[in-house]
C-alpha cells in the first residue's frame, strides 16, 4: 500500500538556525499539506500545495515558512530561523484530487522537530 | 466557541463492549467530515470519511447531523487494539483547491482486558 514518508524522524536544532523537513507524498496525489503537533495539543493546518503553489495557509504559516516541490517527488517544509516554540511533530500529507469523494489525506509518520 | 469539539475522556471500556464519541462543529459551511485515530507519537490515520446518510466499516459505524453539527463514531464490539485517541475532523471543501483540516482534540479511549 502507497504511503508518505517524512524524513528525518527527528531534527534537533539550535533556536535561529534553519531547518528543511522532506517528506515524499503518495505518488498519484495531486494535493499536499504540513500540519504540525505541539505535545499535548491538537493538529494543526500550516499550508496546503497544489500545481506548484500555495493553495491555502494558516496565520501559524507566517514569514518564516516557506514550501516547495523541489523535483517529481519531493515536498519540503523550510523554517528559515527557528524558534523554541516551533518545537513539534511536522506531519506531511496527501490527497488524490479536489473531488469530495476522493478528497481523503493520508499523513506521513511526522519528524519531531526539537528547537533548543 | 471551539471550531471542532470533542470530550476529552479518557472512555474506559471493557473489551467487547460498544462506545460512542461525538462530536461538534461550529462552521456550518463544512462540507468534509472524518474520522482519524491517532496512537501514541504518532500520524493520524485515516478511520473512515462521514457522508450524509451514514456509513459503516465493520465494526465502525459513522453519522453525520448537519442540522444540527454533530458527528457520531460508534464502535461495537472492541477491541483492546482500539485503544488510541480518535480525532474528528472537518474540511470546508470550497472546490478548486485544498481546504486544510480541522482538528478536535480528540477522544481517549481505553479498551480494558
Amino acid at each position: 500500500e502507497p504511503e508518505v514518508t517524512q524524513t528525518p524522524s527527528h531534527q534537533v536544532t539550535q533556536m535561529g538556525q534553519e531547518v528543511i523537513l522532506r517528506c515524499v507524498p503518495i505518488s498519484n496525489h495531486l494535493y499536499f499539506y504540513w500540519y504540525r503537533q505541539i505535545l499535548g495539543q491538537k493538529v494543526e493546518f500550516l499550508v496546503s500545495f497544489y500545481n506548484n503553489e500555495i493553495s491555502e495557509k494558516s496565520e501559524i504559516f507566517d514569514d518564516q515558512f516557506s514550501v516547495e516541490r523541489p523535483d517529481g517527488s519531493n515536498f519540503t517544509l523550510k523554517i528559515r530561523s527557528t524558534k523554541l516554540e516551533d518545537s513539534a511533530m511536522y506531519f506531511c500529507a496527501s490527497s488524490r484530487d479536489s473531488e469530495l469523494s476522493s478528497y481523503e489525506q493520508y499523513f506521513g509518520p511526522g519528524t519531531r522537530l526539537t528547537v533548543t | 466557541r471551539k471550531e471542532v469539539e470533542q470530550d476529552p475522556g479518557p472512555f474506559n471500556v471493557p473489551e467487547g463492549a460498544t462506545v460512542a464519541f461525538n462530536c461538534t462543529y461550529s462552521n456550518s459551511a463544512s462540507q468534509s467530515f472524518f474520522w482519524y485515530r491517532q496512537d501514541c507519537r504518532k500520524e493520524p490515520k485515516l478511520l473512515m470519511s462521514v457522508y450524509s446518510s451514514g456509513n459503516e466499516d465493520g465494526r465502525f459505524t459513522a453519522q453525520l447531523n448537519r442540522a444540527s453539527q454533530y458527528i457520531s463514531l460508534l464502535i461495537r464490539d472492541s477491541k483492546l487494539s482500539d485503544s488510541a485517541t480518535y480525532l474528528c475532523v472537518v474540511n470546508k471543501f470550497i472546490g478548486g483547491g485544498a481546504d486544510g483540516l480541522t482538528f478536535g482534540k480528540g477522544t481517549h479511549l481505553i479498551i480494558q482486558p
